[in-house]
């Protein structure tokens, strides 16, 4: 079974804070996501990784970065965090470049006061 | 207007129920995706179809790609089936719809 993880369920931080949240997939798989959940608007992709140190920016990029080291970790950094970055956030990683089939980890819910 | 609707947003069903979920999608897909998200956030793949139909237990899944529709259905439904319900579709990227909050109760 694919196994996506995150570093944390909750988080609570400051505004202005940085922030980073880690994924890990164990599946050696290509590609890997960031999307931002928010009730009534849905899944929405911050960035994704076709391959180590390559990133492509989403729908909404603003306001975070993201760091792709090693294949099976891609970190997703809130450099200044704000507080309509109170999300829950989850990251997901797919084997074919086509987005199709995407495993999903458990999400972590950020809370910036 | 969202690419991907969903209806209802919210159901509520009693145990043993026949529960029936839609989505409409209005861009040109390779696929359609269901998931199903349990409360602490988790989403795991249910479906993913291209055309006719598919079923585990008692789930079945249908699309109807001239229409650009598809139906979750959910026969005989549990409390254990309470979750969101979420479609997805495979365009140039993956677009979701903002879910259906299903609660069964006993």
């Amino acid at each position: 079974d694919v196994k996506v993880t995150q570093s944390s369920r909750y988080l609570v931080k400051r505004t202005g804070e940085k922030v980073f949240l880690e994924c890990v997939q164990d599946m050696d798989h290509e590609n890997m996501f960031w999307y931002r959940q928010d009730p009534g608007l849905g899944l929405r992709l911050i960035y994704f990784s076709y391959d180590v140190k390559m990133k492509e920016k989403g729908d909404i990029p603003e306001g975070y970065s993201v760091s792709r080291e090693k294949k099976e970790r891609f970190s997703l950094i809130l450099e200044s965090a704000s507080t309509n970055q109170t999300s829950m956030y989850l990251c997901a990683s797919s084997l074919s470049a086509g987005h199709y089939e995407q495993y999903f980890g458990p999400g972590t819910r950020l809370t910036v006061t | 207007k969202n690419e991907v609707e969903q209806s209802p947003q919210n159901l509520t069903a009693q145990e043993g129920e026949f529960i029936t979920i839609n989505c409409s999608y209005s861009v040109g897909i390779s696929a359609l995706h269901w998931l199903q998200q349990h409360p602490g956030g988790g989403i795991v793949s249910l479906f993913m179809l291209s055309s006719g139909k598919k079923k585990h237990g008692r789930l079945i899944a249908t699309i109807n790609i001239q229409e650009k529709h598809s139906s979750l259905h959910i026969t005989a439904s549990h409390p254990r089936d309470s979750a969101v319900y979420i479609c997805a579709v495979t365009a140039d990227k993956l677009i979701f719809g903002t879910g259906t909050r299903l609660q069964v109760f006993p």
